[in-house]
């Protein structure tokens, strides 16, 4: 019962060049929350974004939301070597035939940037 | 600091030997969560809890039990392990999920491999 599916699975980028990925989400939230993972190691909470907001910044992160299409996009501008992990979406359960507190993470994208 | 703390954070048993992970924080946050990963498959909740006393079912709850009596501590049970309960667990907190939302800080992970 996954509720965000991001897009693409992977991506390689070169250093300093932009990363995008998407998350697509199936019901109505109330809020989207990016999350990043090193390999083996726990989640980082990046942004959030509330269902009223369509766009967030934070440093060289950029985070649309756009509720119509039910979709998000992350934007790493600049990108490091440091970047490469996983990034995942994550969306309250609600309205997703689960009582509040159900956060829902979709498989993620593994990002690489190659110095 | 602030931190979220699992135990173990490797562990190999066999089928049938009842095991418990525990997890700890000290943010005194209400809410707590479990969730396990296997690739492919991003990260799927086990389990969750609002409040001390106050458990309920993730995703994927089953071969799993949890109790939550104090607000800081958050065990994950499994009372008879099964090869395919070998994953990545991770545990979560957070101040109480609203309808604004919050982020979620996450231990390290506990690897467990079930022969």
């Amino acid at each position: 019962s996954q509720q965000g599916e991001e897009d693409p699975q992977a991506l390689s980028i070169q250093e300093g060049e932009n990363a995008t990925m998407n998350c697509s989400y199936k019901t109505s939230i109330n809020n989207l929350q990016w999350y990043r993972q090193n390999s083996g190691r726990g989640l980082v909470h990046l942004i959030l974004i509330r269902s009223n907001e369509r766009e967030k910044h934070s440093g060289r992160l950029r985070v649309t939301l756009d509720t119509s299409k039910k979709s998000s996009s992350l934007l790493i501008t600049a990108s490091r070597a440091a970047d490469t992990a996983s990034y995942f979406c994550a969306t309250d359960g609600m309205n997703y035939g689960g009582s509040q507190g159900n956060l829902i993470f979709g498989k993620g994208t593994e990002l690489s940037v190659k110095p | 600091e602030a931190q979220v703390t699992q135990n173990p954070r490797y562990l190999i048993t066999v089928t049938g030997k009842k095991l418990t992970v525990t997890c700890s924080q000290n943010m005194n946050h209400e809410y707590m969560s479990w969730y396990r990963q296997d690739p492919g498959l991003g990260l799927r909740q086990i389990y969750y809890s609002m409040n001390v006393e106050v458990t309920d079912k993730g995703d994927v709850p089953e071969g799993y039990k949890v109790s939550r009596k104090e607000k800081r501590n958050f065990p994950l049970i499994l009372e008879s392990p099964s090869p395919n309960q070998t994953s990545l667990y991770f545990c979560a907190s957070s101040f109480t999920l609203g309808t604004g939302g919050v982020e979620q800080y996450f231990g390290p992970g506990t690897r467990l491999t079930v022969t």
